[in-house]
């Protein structure tokens, strides 16, 4: 199957900073797609992105399918408490998502 | 609103026995799809339908796991004979293929433990 690569594996920050998270593929996908999961509850989505290059905010939250399209980036601007969880890339192709291993993110109030 | 349902939400099982699973969808979504989580990894695809035909299958499902979809609506996951190697979280999403883009939405998954 396809590899995504996420980094980094984990982030410890204080509360008000900015976060940034990357995705990267070794294969090319058609649709980028960011995930928070948190314990014991299903992945929800927060982003989605279509096209190479685009460049999409969802409230705090922006991310970017890359030009080269195997690769995407998200951030998270002025962090609270609450985003506490883990973020998952995926990516589709056909009709198959795959997965990265996910960030575990902490916010230290 | 009613998202995706999975039910149980946790089984426990002893090795051998068999468990089912059953996930309703998004009503009208026609696509579904089941994934397996284990612990610090992302989801793993494993098998989905449109509507009541399986159309793709991992090499992840083994022949002691079977899907149905029988009326294209509400789903099942069965693992016969469970070996502890089967623990981990199960999980469901749907989607359509009518809205002009195809998002996944998920369940809250089943959590399974084989003893």
């Amino acid at each position: 199957g396809q590899q995504l690569n996420q980094s980094p594996q984990s982030m410890f920050i204080q509360e008000g900073e900015d976060v940034s998270m990357n995705c990267t593929s070794s294969s090319i996908f058609n649709t980028w797609l960011w995930y928070k999961q948190d314990p014991g509850e299903g992945p929800v989505l927060l982003i989605a992105l279509y096209k190479a290059g685009e460049l999409t905010s969802n409230g705090r939250l922006t991310a970017q399918f890359g030009i080269t399209r195997k690769d995407s980036f998200l951030n998270i601007s002025a962090s609270i408490p609450s985003d506490v969880g883990i973020y998952f890339c995926a990516g589709q192709y056909g009709n198959q998502f795959y997965f990265g291993t996910g960030t575990s993110l902490t916010v230290i109030p | 609103d009613t998202g995706v349902s999975q039910d149980p939400r946790h089984k426990i099982t002893k090795r051998g026995q068999n468990v089912t699973f059953r996930c309703d969808p998004i009503s009208e979504h026609n696509r579904l799809y089941w994934y397996r989580q284990t612990l610090g990894q992302g989801p793993e695809f494993l098998t989905y339908f449109q509507n009541e035909a399986q159309l793709e299958k991992s090499r992840l499902l083994s022949d002691r796991f079977s899907a149905e979809r029988p009326k294209g609506s509400f789903s099942t996951l069965e693992i016969q004979r469970t070996e502890q190697g089967d623990s981990a979280m199960y999980l469901c999403a749907s989607s359509s293929t009518f809205l002009a883009k195809n998002i996944q939405y998920f369940g809250a998954g089943t959590r399974l433990s084989v003893l």
